[in-house]
């Protein structure tokens, strides 16, 4: 199995520019997390989905900030216009119902300048 | 709603002594424990994980946590650290859907 895949590993853009974080769940996962992980804030869930339907979306930070899973397989989380203050690594995350432990990808590193 | 309190962010211990993580959770219900360990530019991986089987939970790496209901705590221990357990550990208790409220984590350093 190759895990939770993630892309970009590192991402560096200008103020006011569009990002777009990329993840693929573990197969047969049917829960997918996105996290944001800061020194001051720590781990933070933005967003999670079952079944690719957006559940909760309370940590979503801003109107900026948006995710979707157009099937079982994929999610987007997008940043538009991105700002320095959202530098931070993104994890996203899978499991599976009879199953709660959350499987990590590696991260995506997002720097704005 | 549930939450997690790690005491002390930072512990560092010598090599082959004990490790001891604190973690205290705060549930209304039978939580879900977990520890995860990550490792400086990786993402987490799952140490151990409590779901009301056995209160002695084993790990990989050696870990293993003990739940302790009347005290709401779940703390890690290894009895003999090794270098490369130098990393940070977050305490984590899950909540209604799945998701995971992680605490602030612990950094662990191990001196030779």
């Amino acid at each position: 199995d190759a895990g939770v895949i993630q892309s970009p590993r590192h991402e560096v853009t200008e103020m006011g520019q569009e990002v777009t974080l990329r993840c693929k769940p573990i197969s047969g996962h049917n829960s997918l997390f996105w996290y944001r992980q800061t020194m001051m804030r720590g781990l933070e869930l933005l967003i999670y989905f079952n079944n690719n339907v957006p559940i909760d979306d309370s940590g979503m930070p801003e109107d900026r900030f948006s995710a979707k899973m157009p099937n079982a397989s994929f999610s987007t989380l997008k940043i538009q216009p991105s700002e320095p203050r959202d530098s931070a690594v993104y994890f996203c995350a899978s499991s599976s119902f009879d199953r709660p432990s959350l499987y990590f990808g590696p991260g995506t590193r997002l720097t704005v300048t | 709603a549930q939450s997690v309190t790690q005491l002390g962010s930072h512990v560092s211990v010598s090599e082959g002594a004990l490790v001891l993580l604190r973690c205290n959770y705060s549930s209304s219900v039978p939580p879900y424990l977990f520890w995860y360990v990550q490792y400086p530019n990786q993402g987490l991986q799952l140490l151990l994980k409590y779901t009301s089987a056995a209160t002695l939970v084993k790990g990989i790496n050696g870990f293993e946590a003990e739940f302790k209901k009347s005290e709401t705590s779940f703390h890690l221990t290894k009895p003999s650290a090794h270098m490369s357990d130098a990393a940070e550990y977050f305490c984590a208790v899950s909540e209604t859907g799945g998701k995971l409220i992680f605490g602030q984590g612990t950094e662990l350093s191990v001196k030779p």
